[in-house]
């Protein structure tokens, strides 16, 4: 079974379209994150949400909103998407955001291309 | 921002231990050293965690140094599929929120030689 899933595993689109990523963790865990990896390689935080409320909230333009419906989902909605957008994006989960303890579980990515 | 040290790049045979170095000599008594790896194409994947004492686990053992500002990340024996960037953490704070994040750095490269 697969713990944190990502959909779509690709998404190719054009400039100004608002897109979404949606992501499920089957694992239970309180945490749930989004990462982006651009095309140098490096990761970097974006949201991070727990039980439903946000934590974690890096400077990322206001055209991405993340939604949580409930524990197990954290969805990513971008709105007029940018060529510099494109890169992969990464969920994640943890039992809780305290990492003593605890470890987090990434999902496959989503290759976001915008043309 | 990452508060880690790691070589860009390192190469090992395989079959053969391969010892992963990673410096954080600014690392306060309460950070947890976190390794992380990402094969190609795939999303990180946790390889161990340790505070002070030396961990080991079925990926791997975490040498943690005396002082803590140093830690070795040891695979016993090599694989193809080792192969990856392996990430060096420590957990960050987030001020006020009460909760901590884990902040990539730019790993490690590991290649493994038939």
């Amino acid at each position: 079974d697969t713990a944190v899933s990502q959909t779509p595993k690709y998404l190719v689109t054009q400039m100004g379209n608002d897109k979404s990523i949606k992501c499920e963790q089957n694992l239970g865990h309180d945490t749930m994150y989004w990462y982006k990896q651009d095309s140098k390689k490096f990761l970097k935080i974006m949201f991070s949400y727990n039980n439903k409320e946000l934590i974690i909230n890096e400077t990322v333009p206001n055209r991405f909103s993340p939604k949580s419906p409930d524990k197990a989902h954290l969805n990513l909605h971008i709105n007029s998407l940018e060529l510099g957008d494109s890169a992969v994006y990464f969920c994640a989960s943890s039992q809780d955001s305290t990492f003593s303890t605890t470890e987090a579980f990434f999902g496959q990515g989503t290759r976001l291309t915008v043309v | 921002d990452a508060k880690t040290t790691q070589p860009n790049s390192m190469e090992s045979n395989e079959e053969e231990p391969v010892h992963l170095p990673c410096n954080h000599s600014t690392i306060s008594g309460t950070d947890y050293i976190h390794w992380y790896r990402q094969l190609p194409s795939q999303g990180p994947e946790y390889v161990i965690h340790g505070l002070t004492s030396n961990v080991n686990n079925r990926m791997a053992s975490l040498a943690i140094a005396e002082d803590r500002k140093s830690s070795t990340l040891i695979l016993h024996r090599a694989t193809l599929r080792d192969a990856a960037v392996y990430y060096c953490i420590l957990r960050d704070v987030r001020s006020g929120a009460g909760s901590y994040q884990l902040t990539f750095g730019k790993g490690t490269k590991l290649s493994v030689i038939p």
